[in-house]
């Protein structure tokens, strides 16, 4: 069964230092989606790709995060400079297009900021 | 007012029981709707989407009702491996083209032997 994967499974950097969390969509979704939980509270959206371009971000995905499809496989969410608040469980999913398309999740990135 | 709101539980219940869980949704412009299922520290997985005429998979069943913005879900012959946190799931439309989920904070079943 096909499955969204992501990589690290956990990270911990420092103050101010650049992450890249790396996820692999399902490879027939053309849509592809970030979203962060942080401890105890609920899954939160942060951007939806489509068609190489941002389809849709939230008040979250402020100038500090990007993403990108740097080739036919892999989609990437960049935190510049991460702040303690940033630490958190960041999910990558893909769907298929379609306002009723499931969408699945990755295992997830453990975001640890010190 | 939260955009989908659940009861956090958590719901114990013995082996065998029915349990049933509620939601609410606060945006009358959604249109899809889903349960997900999320164990400790991992993914939330898709137990499956909800549609207005109702409907069921195994033991799962799972209600719409468009007019008061309500979802339910059905766990008949609850099983140990059934004991997860239940996330109620909206998909909204926003602003331009494209689609996100919204979450409910979820609703935690315990069952036990």
């Amino acid at each position: 069964e096909p499955e969204v994967t992501q990589t690290p499974s956990h990270q911990v950097t420092q103050m101010g230092q650049e992450v890249i969390l790396r996820c692999v969509p399902i490879s027939n979704h053309l849509y592809f989606y970030w979203y962060r939980q942080i401890l105890g509270q609920k899954v939160e959206f942060l951007v939806s790709f489509y068609n190489n371009e941002i389809s849709e971000k939230s008040e979250i995905f402020d100038d500090q995060f990007s993403v990108e499809r740097p080739d036919g496989s892999n989609f990437t969410l960049k935190i510049r400079s991460t702040k303690l608040e940033d630490s958190a469980m960041y999910f990558c999913a893909s769907s298929h297009p379609g306002q009723g398309s499931e969408q699945y999740f990755g295992p997830g990135t453990r975001l640890t900021v010190t | 007012r939260k955009e989908v709101e659940q009861d956090p539980g958590p719901f114990n219940v013995p082996e065998g029981a029915t349990v049933a869980f509620n939601c609410t949704y606060s945006n009358s412009a959604s249109q899809s709707f889903f349960w997900y299922r999320q164990d400790c520290r991992k993914e939330p997985k898709l137990l499956m989407s909800v549609y207005s005429s109702g409907n069921e998979d195994g033991r799962f069943t799972a209600q719409l009702n468009r007019a008061s913005q309500y979802i339910s879900l059905l766990i008949r012959d609850s099983k140990l491996s059934d004991s997860a946190t239940y996330l109620c799931v909206v998909n909204s439309r926003r602003s331009n083209s494209g689609y996100a989920l919204n979450f409910g904070k979820g609703t935690s079943l315990l069952v036990t032997p």
